[in-house]
């Protein structure tokens, strides 16, 4: 059975940084690429960030990029999310996400499994 | 900024067929931009119904389908239930490795 656990949620002051990571079992994570997605309170769903299977390459939405990196670490089955010079505007619950296909087509093909999300609150 | 449009809100008749369109600002949607359709309902996380155009995610009944209808990719429901009262969303491959939601469609069944 495929899980996604994110964690690494919380309050922060705007101007700071928070790690998200994303625990992964039930499939061979190193052979999938995977992608955060956000929801703002009240909004719709707005993707973030997404990862190749081997890390080599990662991809930003322009609201985040610059400020947010992502990464995995394919030993430990775990994909983060490095969050920085936050904004009020970042306040979202945070997503992890495999896609649907292996190697580089799982980048274009959309996403199959969700973790249950992580609530990141950028206030002072 | 190429836009992802749907349809803000629908209703459909218990037992009905809706369909629900996800379209571009501009352009047109093909296969090419491998859309993907996901439903949530409230303080849940999204469920995947379909990915790749038409392809079910495991799980998913086949009363959920999706197409491509003229310029659009579509998701179509058919004998619509209570429980499918959800808000819907569309995402489009835009290339580079950059995927784009649509803005969600609310569906009401009554």
């Amino acid at each position: 059975e495929v899980q996604l656990l994110e964690s690494g949620g919380g309050l922060v002051q705007p101007g700071g940084s928070l790690r998200l990571s994303c625990a992964a079992s039930g499939f061979t994570f190193s052979s999938y690429a995977m992608s955060w997605v956000r929801q703002a309170p009240g909004k719709g769903l707005e993707w973030v960030s997404a990862i190749s299977d081997s890390g080599g390459s990662t991809y930003y939405a322009d609201s985040v990029k610059g400020r947010f990196t992502i990464s995995r670490d394919n030993s430990k089955n775990t994909l983060y999310l490095q969050m920085n010079s936050l904004r009020a505007e970042d306040t979202a619950v945070y997503y992890c996400a495999k896609r649907s296909a292996t190697g580089t087509t799982g980048l274009r093909t959309g996403i199959d499994y969700w973790g249950q999300g992580t609530l990141v609150t950028v206030s002072s | 900024q190429t836009v992802v449009t749907q349809e803000p809100s629908f209703s459909v008749s218990p037992g009905g067929t809706v369909t629900l369109t996800c379209g571009l600002s501009s352009g047109s949607v093909s296969t090419n931009y491998y859309p993907s359709w996901y439903q949530q309902t409230p303080g849940q996380a999204p469920r995947t119904l379909i990915y790749s155009t038409s392809i079910r995610s495991s799980g998913v009944p086949d009363r959920f389908s999706g197409s491509i209808l003229g310029n659009k990719a579509a998701l179509t429901i058919t004998g619509a239930q209570a429980d499918d009262e959800s808000d819907y969303y569309c995402v489009l491959y835009m290339g580079s490795g950059i995927s784009v939601f649509g803005g969600g469609t609310k569906l009401t069944v009554l």
